[in-house]
């Protein structure tokens, strides 16, 4: 089993609608997990992280954490075609370094 | 206030070649990383720094190597390239261990030919 798996789509959602996106962990320890997106071309940028079950929002945008399942997902509201980019699950794994592990990234399309 | 800067941004090398990534960040960050990214398989860590003087090695680290020397700076020496180490190179950091993210720098596009 891989460490960190996403779907890797492409997930396409019409603008306005939410895009759902998803992220299962192998390491039952893991602390701490991070959303990152990243435009073609670019850098990743953190847009959100989450370390306690339940869900956290900021804005359109809402984590949710389900440890005892090892999921974690990413919620967007009202999807705007500037939300299309490619969206990176990492996961704080329990080594003696804190080990952060990227999963492969699903690519979001907004259609307008 | 810059982040994270890396040069160059884009570069050829022939086999064999060497060259020298460059990663400053101004945040005085005590945690850097070095990164590479291949298309459809997310980020993979060569090496990381968790202060000054102190290095050690990632997932991927054959064929590269680095340095710390200060807070600041934390190159990334490619020896004798090859075409596997063509990739999209990202250099992070972080201010400490834990629940915080990371900054990256805007990538080095290395081709080897």
């Amino acid at each position: 089993q891989k460490e960190v798996e996403q779907n890797s789509g492409p997930l396409s959602v019409p603008e306005g609608a939410i895009a759902s996106l998803n992220c299962t962990y192998s390491d039952r320890g893991s602390q701490s997990f991070f959303w990152y997106r990243q435009y073609s071309g670019k850098s990743p940028e953190l847009i959100m992280f989450i370390y306690s079950n339940g869900d956290k929002e900021d804005g359109r945008f809402t984590a949710q954490l389900n440890k005892a399942s090892q999921y974690v997902s990413l919620l967007i509201r009202d999807s705007q075609p500037s939300d299309s980019a490619t969206y990176l699950c990492a996961v704080n794994m329990r080594t003696s370094y804190d080990k952060v592990i990227f999963g492969p990234g699903t690519s979001l399309s907004v259609i307008p | 206030n810059a982040g994270v800067t890396q040069t160059p941004k884009f570069r050829i090398l022939k086999i064999g070649q060497s060259m020298t990534l460059q990663c400053t960040q101004d945040m005085n960050h005590n945690y850097m990383y070095w990164y590479r990214q291949d298309p459809g398989m997310g980020l993979k860590l060569i090496y990381y720094s968790v202060g000054a003087g102190i290095t050690d090695k990632g997932e991927v680290p054959n064929g590269y190597n680095v340095s710390r020397s200060t807070t600041e700076d934390f190159p990334l020496r490619l020896e004798l390239a090859a075409p596997s180490q063509t990739s999209v190179y990202f250099c992070a950091s972080s201010i400490t261990q834990g629940p915080y993210g990371y900054t990256f720098g805007s990538g080095t596009r290395l081709t080897v030919v």
